[in-house]
């Protein structure tokens, strides 16, 4: 089963590039990587996804190694509006989605 | 916001009740996904719906059971409630069937649900 690992938070300031890494040493070959935010009470609100090497959208950037046992989450330039539970999640052949725990980011001025 | 909506969106039970919560999932969207989010923790999954068959399960008892419905939306019955059962229920609708791509999932506001 494609479980996942983070860090537990990060601190960071504004204007700064942040990097959020995920381990998820069992993922599928078929299973994308999956990176959601979410703030307090409220449900969590797509990201970005890939399947390997590096994706970017209009907000982030998602680097994925070769073997993609990991992937990192690069937020550039953060805002204190950035700050947030980042989580990545990965499917299994099994249907079974499992979000990692989490990863509370704290942008400070 | 996604088009996903809940109800109730707060509820009070009582060890052994029984609740229904309701999903409406986004326009266009087969497939709808059930998670528990305890407080300070991350959603567990629970069931997963795909054009109104259960097609993947988390780690929860038999007494956690849903429905779906022909328009895709979707119920989660949980019986026999329990105080651990106390947590935000959220419902999330998605375009992915029968693959392990999970796709985007575009998720509700959730219902709180406390058990006392």
């Amino acid at each position: 089963l494609a479980k996942t690992t983070q860090p537990i938070s990060m601190d960071s300031y504004e204007g700064q590039e942040v990097n959020i890494t995920c381990s998820h040493n069992n993922i599928a070959t078929n299973d994308y990587i999956t990176w959601y935010q979410q703030f307090p009470s409220q449900g969590p609100r797509f990201i970005i996804q890939g399947y390997k090497t590096k994706v970017t959208n209009e907000v982030a950037s998602l680097f994925i190694p070769a073997d993609r046992k990991s992937s990192t989450l690069s937020l550039p330039r953060v805002s204190l509006s950035d700050t947030a539970v980042y989580y990545c999640l990965v499917g299994d052949n099994f249907n079974k989605f499992y979000f990692g725990s989490g990863t509370k980011l704290n942008v400070k001025p | 916001e996604t088009g996903v909506t809940q109800s109730p969106t707060h509820l009070i039970k009582t060890r052994g009740q029984q609740v229904t919560l309701r999903c409406s999932s986004q326009s266009g969207h087969n497939t709808v996904s059930w998670y528990q989010q305890a407080l300070g923790q991350g959603p567990q999954f629970i069931f997963q719906y795909y054009r109104e068959e259960e097609n993947g399960r988390g780690n929860f008892p038999p007494r956690f059971s849903g429905l779906q419905f022909p328009n895709y939306s979707s119920e989660l019955n949980v019986n026999a409630l329990e105080l651990d059962d106390s947590a935000l229920y959220l419902c999330a609708s998605s375009l992915v069937g029968f693959t392990t791509n999970t796709g985007e999932l575009f998720f509700g506001e959730g219902s709180r649900l406390t058990v006392l």
